[in-house]
């Protein structure tokens, strides 16, 4: 089934402690995104990356970061959480982004204490 | 700086009557538009794009570049039309999607 897998779905941490949230495609996209859903902001794009070791900042970068050493591949790394980066994170990828459509994964919901 | 505003954060409407969630955008150059939808406890999904020229699920949505906007309509909402909304301008000279606040719509039976 062609899909966009984000892990982990639910996840509580502590201020400081380093955490990575997954995202995998299996549609063989170029473009892959990250976004973090915030109530009364909407979506905002974190990062971006138009291919294998393509990337560029979004919207709201401060404070992430992402690799993309794989094409299927896209990690958002939180080096040090802060609690204003507890939000619902969504990956999502698509094969030409133009003319396209975003796939989106389930959501990754953080918490940060 | 580019922008999409979505007036409405709630839209209730009745079971057979018309639609409309506003969505204006403020961009540089020409982007391309889509409407994207999330129904409660499913992933965000595309719902239209302007390219395409499509209707889907009795949706509609027309492009005015003199007022810069990309308004979703439906004459006769159903019960099953009840979701979160957003509107979405992309341009390739960015690779960015500025998606908007969006608007729950909410139909009343």
């Amino acid at each position: 089934e062609a899909q966009v897998t984000q892990n982990p779905r639910y996840l509580i941490t502590v201020t400081g402690k380093k955490l990575t949230v997954t995202c995998s495609q299996n549609m063989n996209h170029e473009y892959m995104s990250w976004y973090r859903q915030d109530p009364g902001l909407g979506l905002r794009q974190i990062y971006y990356s138009m291919n294998v070791e393509v990337t560029d900042k979004g919207d709201v970068p401060e404070g992430y970061k992402v690799s993309r050493k794989e094409k299927r591949n896209f990690p958002l790394i939180l080096e040090s959480p802060s609690p204003n980066q507890t939000s619902l994170y969504f990956c999502a990828s698509s094969f030409e982004p133009y003319t396209g459509e975003l796939f989106f994964g389930e959501g990754s919901r953080l918490t940060v204490l | 700086a580019q922008r999409v505003t979505q007036p409405e954060k709630l839209l209730s409407v009745f079971k057979g009557a018309p639609v409309e969630l506003k969505c204006n955008y403020s961009y540089s150059g020409s982007p391309e538009l889509f409407w994207y939808v999330q129904y409660s406890r499913q992933r965000l999904q595309l719902l239209l794009r302007h390219i395409s020229r499509e209707s889907i699920k009795g949706f509609t949505a027309d492009l005015n570049k003199g007022e810069t906007s990309f308004h979703l309509k439906k004459p006769f909402a159903q019960e099953e039309d009840s979701a979160m909304y957003y509107c979405a301008p992309f341009t390739s000279g960015t690779y960015k999607y500025i998606f908007g606040t969006g608007t729950r719509l909410k139909v009343l039976a």
